[in-house]
């Protein structure tokens, strides 16, 4: 089957580091995403994974580890406007649905 | 900078109304889905469309809901008999391939 795991809830300190891990199963693999979701607005792109390794885009991070099914966003120097849901989703068998997540809600603290 | 853009953004109906949920897809991209999340919990897909026609959809997407690209432009979604439990936000998105961008959604609440 396929699924995803993601911690409910996370809080971190402004100005901090933070890492939101993910782990999926999948029968078939084509890349892990990660979303950036603030509340009653649409996801929106953070990063594509499809190699083994980290892939670094300003404040943002992501890792993947294929083998061991399990990916994390790291996210520096946090702001107040990160305070978001992140959500971690992969292509369904066929390509063309996302499988999604329940999100990983992060709370930034002054 | 291209966004996909949805109306209208709030919709509500009573139940067992139709409502037809439109979509602006960003303009050379060629796949175009619909997702839907209900308050709280996680995005679900609902239908992908592709060259005309459907290419997936999920278990949610049942013979209450159809999807059409009236012209070159609009994407719709109809649900036929609205059901209390389909009050949700209702995302578009559209791709050209890995990324898909989403549309700011449609919060549809059945009465």
């Amino acid at each position: 089957g396929q699924n995803i795991d993601q911690p409910t809830e996370m809080t971190a300190t402004e100005g901090a580091i933070v890492q939101i891990n993910c782990t999926y199963q999948t029968s078939g693999f084509n890349g892990l995403f990660w979303y950036q979701q603030h509340a009653g607005e649409a996801p929106t792109f953070l990063s594509y994974n499809v190699l083994d390794g980290l892939e670094e885009k300003g404040r943002f991070s992501s890792f993947l580890s294929r083998s061991k099914g399990y990916s994390y966003l790291l996210l520096k120097e946090l702001q107040m406007k990160d305070s978001a849901s992140y959500l971690c989703a992969f292509p369904g068998d066929s390509n063309y649905q996302l499988i999604w997540g329940a999100g990983t809600k992060l709370i930034i603290k002054p | 900078e291209p966004e996909v853009t949805q109306t209208p953004s709030h919709q509500v109906t009573q139940m067992g109304q139709e409502v037809i949920l439109r979509c602006v897809p960003i303009s050379n991209h060629l796949y175009f889905y619909w997702y839907r999340q209900i308050l709280g919990q996680k995005v679900e897909f609902l239908v992908s469309f592709y060259n005309n026609e459907i290419s997936e959809k999920s278990e949610i997407f049942d013979d209450q809901f159809s999807v059409e690209r009236p012209d070159g432009s609009n994407f719709t979604l109809k649900i036929r008999s609205t059901k209390l439990e389909d009050s949700a936000m209702y995302f578009c998105a559209s791709s050209q391939g890995d990324e898909q961008f989403f549309g700011p959604g449609t919060r549809l609440t059945v009465l």
